[in-house]
């Protein structure tokens, strides 16, 4: 069975900081690692698609890598902003299921 | 429409009474998930749609819970005979296919009282 753990649960750092939050998954047979951001009783925003077959991807300050093998992912934010503040998840696509299992998030306070 | 809508965003309701939860999928996305996230717990998959099937509805917690999709669009969720503990967000996702980018709603917040 499929286990996502995040690390850390919670992290508060001032603004400017450079981060990595972590994402581990025990089952190395996935389609594809999927990072979220969820703002407090809002929906959840996607915010990068790493595909199996893919090491990273990137999008603005946010760079996400993916190491199949050792069944990791980490999410790197580069230059931290208040408005970064957000529970981030991971969630991961196994080969022989088509839904996504969630790790139970990273709380990220950044502050002036 | 641009994104998943939800409706209702809100719905208290009295325990012991049926409830309807709707999700708009964006247009043209034949697979259709629903999540429920607890307070302070992580998200638990419920029942996945590709099209109007349903080939995993495993995480549906009970007989009390049941979901259907028509036109491979709006999927309803109905909650019978409802518990305190089914308060919850329930959170509804689609994606194009089951293995690419999933989007989500914004949620319904359940209260049972």
């Amino acid at each position: 069975k499929q286990e996502v753990t995040q690390i850390p649960a919670a992290l508060s750092v001032p603004e400017g900081e450079n981060l990595v939050l972590n994402c581990s998954f025990t089952d190395s047979a996935i389609y594809n690692l999927q990072w979220f951001r969820q703002d407090p009783g809002k929906g959840l925003t996607s915010l990068l698609l790493i595909q199996s077959s893919q090491r990273e991807q990137t999008s603005g300050r946010l760079n996400a890598s993916l190491d199949k093998s050792s069944g990791r992912s980490t999410l790197y934010i580069a230059a931290s902003q208040p408005g970064d503040s957000a529970t981030y998840l991971c969630a991961v696509r196994g080969r022989n299921t088509d839904k996504l299992i969630f790790g139970t998030g990273t709380r990220l306070q950044v502050f002036p | 429409g641009a994104g998943v809508s939800q409706s209702p965003s809100n719905k208290v309701t009295e325990k012991g009474k049926d409830v309807e939860l709707r999700c708009d999928p964006i247009s043209g996305h034949t697979a259709l998930y629903w999540y429920r996230q607890s307070l302070g717990q992580g998200l638990e998959f419920l029942i996945y749609f590709q099209g109007n099937s349903a080939p995993d509805k495993s995480g549906l917690p009970s007989d009390r819970f049941s979901a259907e999709r028509t036109g491979g669009s709006v999927s309803t969720l109905t909650i019978q005979r409802t518990q305190q503990e089914d308060s919850a967000v329930y959170l509804c996702a689609s994606s194009t296919t089951a293995n690419t980018e999933a989007f989500f709603g914004q949620g319904t917040r359940l209260t049972v009282v």
